[in-house]
């Protein structure tokens, strides 16, 4: 039969406004993580990176921050901007793996 | 320098037919993935190749699918015969070798092709 998809979760932020999206890993071996900005008809693309031995990291109008001990990943973005709507992603993996493990994605829209 | 690319950008076809999607890598690059994201959930890990090589192959769904990088350049997949599942978008990803493991290897993506089984 016809499978059901998860509806993404979204937040909808007005332009020029802070932008927070949140997400939750599993596994405590993951130790690199990086967000992924996925706009309509292109493939995910790389935003910011961080390693399990840092909590914050910070680029262009955007910040991860890492919480280790309670497996939560964040990225926040500064003056959202209308180009910043888009669906993200976090993504994880280990040392020792070979695959990134994707999140089910957050999709973000710009209000101008 | 050219992107990942992948072809076709979109195919529809019937239940029980065969499709062959491809990736062309970023020149150079050993380490090529293939993901898939079905009907808006997370985005699934296929399988790395490194050169010709399949380094890892535990995500690939059942045999009804087929990944080959033959000369270890371009990669195709392969389904045979599709089912309605089979249907979301498919992404490669290639990375710079030197290492098998991705970390602080980031992965450059393609635009995806957007697969449909009627």
């Amino acid at each position: 039969g016809e499978s059901v998809g998860l509806h993404l979760p979204t937040l909808s932020v007005q332009e020029g406004d802070n932008s927070i999206i949140n997400c939750a890993y599993s596994n405590s071996a993951s130790d690199y993580f990086i967000w992924y900005k996925q706009e309509s008809g292109k493939g995910p693309q790389f935003i910011i990176d961080i390693r399990s031995n840092m909590d914050k990291r910070q680029g262009q109008r955007v910040t991860v921050l890492l919480n280790k001990t309670v497996k939560h990943l964040s990225l926040q973005i500064a003056a959202t901007q209308p180009g910043d709507s888009a669906v993200y992603f976090c993504a994880e993996t280990s040392n020792t793996g070979n695959q990134f493990y994707f999140g089910t994605g957050t999709s973000l829209t710009v209000i101008p | 320098e050219a992107g990942v690319t992948q072809f076709p950008s979109h195919s529809v076809i019937e239940k029980g037919q065969t499709v062959t999607l491809r990736c062309d890598p970023i020149s150079g690059h050993d380490n090529l993935y293939w993901y898939r994201r079905v009907m808006g959930k997370e985005i699934k890990f296929l399988l790395h190749f490194v050169k010709e090589s399949k380094q890892d192959e535990s995500g690939m769904p059942n045999n009804r699918f087929l990944a080959e990088r033959t000369g270890g350049t371009y990669s195709t997949l392969k389904v045979q015969p599709a089912e309605l599942e089979d249907s979301g978008v498919y992404f490669c990803a290639s990375s710079p070798g030197g290492f098998t493991g991705p970390l602080n290897n980031e992965q450059f993506f393609g635009p995806g092709t957007r697969l449909t089984v009627l």
